[in-house]
């Protein structure tokens, strides 16, 4: 069965402290793993999308990257408004435009 | 430009009524998906359409069911409603089905049964 994982389900921060969030993944073929970040009571906001191993992408304080097994999203320097829940999910050869979404990582960034 | 639309906001409904929720994508993207997101869940996929025909549907029970409209806006419609049918509704858009192609989301519509 298709899954996606992620860890730690929370974590808090100092700012500028800088860690990373984990999305493992088991899917029968990957077509891209997609990066959302989700503040409450709202829809998610796309981040990233990857779609082979090896490939990284940047926008501000953030990185994700991508092997065959996880994906991990890099926050460096962290500021308080970078505190939301943190998604990922992936997409799966032969069945379309479906998401398999992790549970999410609820981060916490305090000044 | 506009990112995808959603109404109404918030719902309240008692179980065994239906209830319709509506969904207006990105202009130019033709495809729109549905999902359900529990309480500290990440979003369960529910449907997806492309030009006005199913494309893939996810573990739902036949309660639930959905159509997409020439203009590529859709609803989403729930019956005989439950008290685990309440959480925030997703829809999202994307250009097409191609493989890859990024899904957008509008902030959603909070259903609760009483």
């Amino acid at each position: 069965e298709d899954q996606v994982t992620q860890s730690p389900e929370a974590l808090r921060l100092q700012e500028g402290e800088s860690s990373s969030l984990n999305c493992s993944y088991t899917v029968s073929g990957l077509r891209g793993l997609f990066w959302y970040r989700q503040d409450p009571g709202k829809g998610p906001e796309f981040l990233f999308t990857l779609y082979s191993a090896g490939e990284e992408k940047e926008k501000e304080r953030l990185k994700a990257t991508l092997t065959k097994k996880e994906s991990f999203l890099h926050i460096t320097a962290p500021k308080p408004e970078d505190s939301a829940t943190y998604l990922c999910a992936a997409g799966v050869y032969n069945q379309g435009g479906k998401l398999i979404f992790g549970q999410g990582t609820e981060l916490s960034v305090k000044p | 430009d506009a990112g995808v639309t959603q109404s109404p906001t918030h719902l309240i409904k008692t179980r065994g009524q239906h209830v319709t929720l509506r969904c207006s994508p990105i202009s130019g993207h033709k495809s729109v998906s549905w999902y359900q997101q529990v309480l500290g869940q990440g979003p369960q996929f529910i449907f997806q359409y492309y030009e006005k025909e199913e494309r893939g549907r996810g573990n739902f029970p036949d309660r639930f069911s959905a159509r997409q409209f020439p203009n590529y806006s859709s609803e989403l419609n729930v019956n005989a409603l439950l008290l685990g049918d309440s959480a925030l509704y997703l829809c999202a858009s994307s250009l097409g089905q191609a493989l890859g192609d990024e899904q957008y989301f509008g902030p959603g519509t909070r259903l609760t049964v009483t």
